[in-house]
């Protein structure tokens, strides 16, 4: 079955420097890769997603590139807030309707 | 919409007692998934359904059991409970049909003593 790895487990910036945290996954299958944000006590939330047939998705201060020959992918977030504070996960699966599989999660704490 | 409801938010059990932890989406959604998160860790896949009716195991399904009688509710049921189910419990759900964004429920915070 397919396997995550996330990397690091915790990662501190200054504020408005960038973070970037990084993941693996096993099965060359897996097309759908999304990234959660989640806050203490609260549930994931969605902050972005890519597909196979995609390299690179950018969404304001966020953006996730694709390597699948490599099976890696990554999420870079620029000019970091004390708000981005929280723990993301990254995930993968087969297509969006199939269960993700989970990263165990990046706690990134931005300091002002 | 409410999107997907849990009840209760917070639960203690005793070692051996049974319950049922309800989820419910009022998005029409086929897809509904059960995670659950234990403290400093990723969320695994204990059971899902990819419609009424039809339900599979996930990676962790051991002491769990679940239906689906309807397209809106995905009741999880821990029978003989034991501290290892000690977990924040989440339900998901997806649209299909193209739509991949997993809606999550608030959780389920359960404790066994």
């Amino acid at each position: 079955g397919e396997n995550v790895e996330q990397h690091p487990s915790t990662l501190s910036v200054q504020e408005g420097d960038s973070a970037v945290i990084k993941c693996t996954y096993s099965d060359s299958a897996s097309n759908y890769f999304p990234w959660y944000k989640q806050e203490l006590g609260k549930r994931p939330q969605l902050i972005i997603d890519i597909r196979s047939n995609v390299g690179e998705k950018k969404d304001q201060r966020i953006a996730v590139t694709l390597n699948k020959t490599a099976k890696h992918f990554s999420l870079h977030i620029t000019e970091t807030q004390p708000e981005d504070s929280a723990v993301y996960f990254c995930a993968a699966s087969h297509s969006g309707n199939t269960p993700l599989v989970f990263g165990k999660g990046t706690r990134l704490s931005v300091i002002a | 919409n409410a999107g997907v409801t849990q009840t209760p938010k917070f639960r203690i059990l005793k070692i051996g007692q049974s319950m049922t932890l309800q989820c419910a989406q009022d998005m029409n959604h086929n897809y509904m998934y059960w995670y659950r998160q234990d403290p400093g860790m990723g969320l695994k896949l204990i059971y899902y359904s990819v419609g009424a009716g039809i339900t599979d195991k996930g990676e962790v399904p051991n002491g769990y059991n679940v239906s689906r009688s309807t397209t809106e509710d995905f009741p999880l049921r821990l029978e003989l409970a034991a501290p290892s189910q000690t977990s924040v419990y989440f339900c998901a759900s997806v649209a299909g049909g193209g739509h991949y964004e997993q809606y999550f429920g608030p959780g389920t915070r359960l404790t066994v003593t």
